[in-house]
């Protein structure tokens, strides 16, 4: 069983609409990320929180606007989306790397499948 | 600059069958972190295996099998007796290690093999 956990599951909004994802790790990971994925591609890194705080953005429009309440909760909230960001949204967590090296690999939870109509 | 090649787009086998998913990797570092995932129809990334750049052992679990050469910078993955539940798009990922730079981990993705096992 995972012990990354999102929801919903799947979710159809409107290009007006104001919606969330959640993310939750249950491994007392320090670090947290989303991705986006579409349709018969890789994923595609967003966002990545290292002890609750924003360490990465790729550059992704201001209509996503990521959260991390706590070490174990991220939160992707969304506005005015486009139907281009209609895709797979993963969660994943791993530990923090350190100046032990980087001996660690990321967990991704189940995806949440966005449609923007 | 990091790059993932894997140059089957989609490989169809029937069931029992041995399959090795190819991955050929470039990067400049010394140290670095190969990865492979599965992902089923699902949806979820399911962690296989992590190679570290200055292990070449060869690791078998179970009906898989990992084959690191860093001689051809390749990370292929055989699955042996393919089984339908096997059926899924497989990644390979290459990390930076900490001398790189990066300290969060982020990933360089192959463009993934859609593996199909008929049975």
């Amino acid at each position: 069983d995972t012990e990354v956990t999102q929801t919903p599951k799947h979710l159809v909004m409107g290009m007006t609409n104001k919606k969330s994802l959640k993310c939750e790790q249950h491994m007392g990971h320090r670090a947290m990320y989303w991705y986006k994925q579409k349709a018969k591609k890789p994923p595609e890194l967003m966002f990545v929180y290292s002890y609750e705080k924003l360490s990465i953005n790729e550059s992704v429009p201001s209509r996503f606007s990521p959260e991390c309440p706590n070490s174990s909760l991220l939160n992707l909230h969304l506005h005015a989306l486009q139907p281009e960001d209609s895709a797979l949204y993963l969660c994943a967590s791993s530990q923090v790397l350190g100046r032990t090296g980087g001996n660690y690999e990321q967990y991704f939870g189940p995806g949440t499948r966005l449609t923007v109509t | 600059a990091q790059k993932v090649t894997q140059a089957q787009t989609e490989i169809s086998v029937v069931e029992k069958e041995d399959v090795t998913l190819d991955c050929v990797y470039e990067t400049r570092d010394t140290t670095y972190y190969l990865f492979w995932y599965k992902q089923p129809p699902s949806g979820e990334l399911v962690f296989l295996i992590r190679r570290n750049s200055f292990d070449e052992q060869n690791e078998i679990s179970g009906r898989y099998s990992w084959n690191f050469q860093k001689s051809t910078s390749s990370f292929n993955f055989t699955i042996t007796a393919s089984q339908v539940v096997d059926s899924a798009v497989y990644f390979c990922a290459l990390r930076r290690g900490l001398a790189g730079g990066t300290s969060y981990g982020k990933l360089t993705f192959g463009q993934g093999t859609i593996l199909t096992v008929h049975p």
